[in-house]
């Protein structure tokens, strides 16, 4: 399964809303989680089954989505949250596959 | 706290094989799967592969078939993996992560991650 993220980049200001997607190759029902990222850092967990909120993770972050496409949504960008944002599908393996991801700038 | 703790960085060779250990505390070692994920330089994640620490079951990508290796220490609740035949391209941060699921039912995402081992591939 191939997952596209885009935009590869977004330049959003603090306060604003962020929203990315991720596309798959071929359904994988709500099979796929968000990670986010920080230079240096090990991914993080943001959201499972397309649209949960992993535990500790704020409101300002939701996700939608079924089949093929799916949206992660940051209602009001924090200094915290310029990343880069990963998609992972877990419908069918071997192999788990990620996006490319997409950078979320100032 | 869950902690991965993960070996140092490597340099190899090519052609040479690395072992990079993931020791695991602050829970049952027994409870969670770990998995293998490297990421080269501004590349995305890669899944390598998954074991089953309660029955050692073991899942590999057709991508390193034949060339990695992941196995556990129960007694030292530690998982390792080792590739071999390093090339150019294995050049990446590797990273074990603990599946989210528990008692063998695993859930095939990560809820928590090592820092990354850094191997590098060079002449």
């Amino acid at each position: 399964i191939v997952l596209t993220q885009s935009p590869a980049t977004l330049s959003v200001s603090p306060g604003e809303r962020a929203t990315l997607s991720c596309r798959a190759s071929q359904s994988i029902s709500n099979n796929l989680v968000w990670y986010k990222q920080k230079p240096g850092q090990a991914p993080r967990l943001l959201i499972y089954d397309a649209s949960t909120r992993a535990t500790g993770i704020p409101a300002r972050f939701s996700g939608s989505g079924s089949g093929t496409e799916f949206t992660l949504t940051i209602s009001s960008l924090q200094s915290e949250d310029f990343a880069v944002y990963y998609c992972q599908q877990y419908n069918w393996w071997p192999p788990l596959t990620f996006g490319g991801g997409t950078t979320v700038e100032i | 706290q869950v902690q991965l703790v993960q070996s140092g960085a490597e340099v190899k060779k090519p052609g040479a094989s690395v072992r990079v250990s993931c020791k695991t505390s602050g829970y049952n070692f027994t409870t969670f799967d770990v998995h293998w994920v490297r990421q080269g330089p501004g590349q995305r994640p890669e899944w390598m592969g998954w074991i089953n620490v309660r029955n050692g079951n073991i899942r590999y990508s057709d991508r390193f078939q034949g060339r990695v290796s992941i196995t556990r220490d129960t007694s030292a609740t530690t998982v390792y993996m080792e590739l071999t035949k390093l090339e150019f391209e294995d050049t990446a941060i590797y990273y074990c992560a603990r599946d989210t699921g528990s008692f063998g039912d695993a859930f095939w995402y990560f809820d928590c991650w090592g820092r990354g081992t850094l191997v590098t591939v060079s002449p």
